[in-house]
């Protein structure tokens, strides 16, 4: 079966701008969380989403958000781009929620902020 | 919050069992251990995860110790395909966090 799909896979932006990243999960799955990847913070949560709910979001600024459609894709947006949002973004999916349950990371949005 | 210590890096012969070690001394009874690795330039992939007892599927073990401060991931015969980065993470049950440890990066010699 296909695995979580982010698109795009690589971004240019510039600073003040807003950004769009997509997650398509694995069918079935109804859990979609995001991660932001830094070589200096290394994995951090963002948030998770379960039936169009934020259920945990993590230490981020407003200006991180988030949402979950009827059909469990994902999207995250960043408004207001900063330089250090430069990232590797990664959405996962799973069947349920919490830690009951594994997570299938998609291969990621890399996101430059110039 | 609960935070969990790994080494940064380790080292393996092929063919021998590795084991890699986290600790997580403020684990609360509603936190899952779970373990994932990510080779470079790729998202990270489920290895195995377990909250209480200890856990085997295909590709890994996961011994836990008795108080639950700290676990090992072992694998049974490391390949060269096994070289990445483990990551150790706590999942709350009651959905309320999740906390990454630092990672370790395991070489594998050949």
């Amino acid at each position: 079966k296909a695995g979580v799909t982010q698109t795009p896979r690589y971004l240019i932006k510039t600073r003040g701008q807003q950004v769009t990243l997509s997650c398509s999960p694995i069918s079935g799955h109804r859990s979609v969380s995001w991660y932001q990847q830094t070589p200096g913070q290394g994995l951090q949560f963002l948030f998770e989403y379960f039936s169009e709910t934020q259920r945990n979001k993590g230490n981020f600024p407003g200006r991180f958000s988030g949402r979950q459609f009827s059909n469990s894709r994902s999207e995250m947006n960043v408004s207001t781009l900063e330089l250090g949002d430069s990232a590797l973004y990664l959405c996962a999916s799973s069947l349920g929620y919490g830690g009951e349950t594994e997570a299938f990371f998609g291969q990621g949005t890399r996101l430059t902020v110039v | 919050d609960a935070k969990t210590t790994q080494p940064n890096s380790m080292e393996s012969n092929e063919e021998e069992p590795v084991h890699l070690p986290c600790n997580h001394s403020t684990i609360s009874g509603t936190d899952y251990i779970h373990w994932y690795r990510q080779l470079p330039s790729q998202g990270p992939e489920y290895v195995i995860h377990g909250l209480t007892s200890n856990v085997n599927n295909r590709m890994a073990s996961l011994a836990i110790a008795e108080d639950r401060k700290s676990s090992t991931l072992i694998l049974h015969r490391a390949t060269l395909r096994d070289a990445a980065v483990y990551y150790c993470i706590l999942r709350d049950g009651s959905y309320d966090k999740v906390i990454f440890g630092p990672g370790t990066s395991l070489s594998v010699i050949p």
